[in-house]
């Protein structure tokens, strides 16, 4: 059975602190992972990884995909209170066609202290 | 440029009744999804709506129906509502049928009593 499991699943940090979140996956053909972030309701798109090795970056946010060990990371530096929310981290299979599957993880919920 | 919207933001329903869900899509955006998302829980997938059909489905029962209109937005309805339908519910759009970057609406949050 298809699964995407992150951790941890919640982090305590203060702030400046830099975080790692990990994603790992077991998918029948692998096509892109993505991460969003959460706060309160609607997920937001961060990043879409479709190749290994090659990091994305967003400011203080960045991620990489590892697809021979099947794992994704999210980094954030120079963490701020602002940067509190779950991070949710879902692969999309070849065999979805679209975005119609996702396979989600249960999230990462990070709280970053002043 | 508005983003996704969704309606109600709040909804309580008590067993056995039928409900609707509404969303518009971002501009420009022609495809939406639906998902459920419990406490907890990563969103889960209901079904998508591209040029007014349901093009796929995820495992919810037959009392999960959809439509999309025209105007590319879509509705949701759940009928003979059960306590375990209580989440907040997802609408997220993108601009084609190959797009993997969805965009939220701010959700539903139903609670079925």
């Amino acid at each position: 059975e298809d699964k995407v499991v992150q951790s941890p699943l919640s982090l305590v940090v203060h702030e400046g602190d830099t975080v790692t979140l990990n994603c790992s996956y077991e998918v029948t053909n692998f096509r892109s992972l993505l991460w969003y972030k959460q706060e309160k309701k609607a997920p937001t798109f961060l990043f879409m990884l479709t190749s290994s090795g090659i990091e994305k970056k967003s400011g203080r946010l960045s991620s990489i995909l590892d697809k021979k060990e099947l794992f994704s990371i999210l980094n954030i530096t120079a963490t701020q209170t602002g940067d509190s929310a779950v991070y949710l981290c879902a692969v999309v299979p070849s065999w979805a066609g679209n975005n119609r599957k996702l396979i989600w993880g249960l999230g990462t919920s990070l709280a970053v202290n002043p | 440029d508005a983003g996704v919207t969704q309606s109600p933001t709040h909804l309580i329903k008590t067993r056995g009744q039928q409900v609707t869900l509404r969303c518009s899509p971002k501009s420009g955006h022609d495809t939406v999804s639906w998902y459920q998302q419990a406490l907890g829980q990563g969103p889960q997938f209901i079904f998508q709506y591209y040029e007014e059909e349901e093009r796929q489905r995820g495992n919810f029962p037959d009392r999960f129906s959809g439509h999309q209109f025209p105007n590319y937005s879509s509705e949701l309805n759940v009928n003979a509502l059960l306590l375990g339908d209580s989440a907040l519910y997802l609408c997220a759009s993108s601009w084609d049928t190959y797009s993997y970057e969805q965009y939220f609406g701010p959700g539903t949050r139903l609670t079925v009593t």
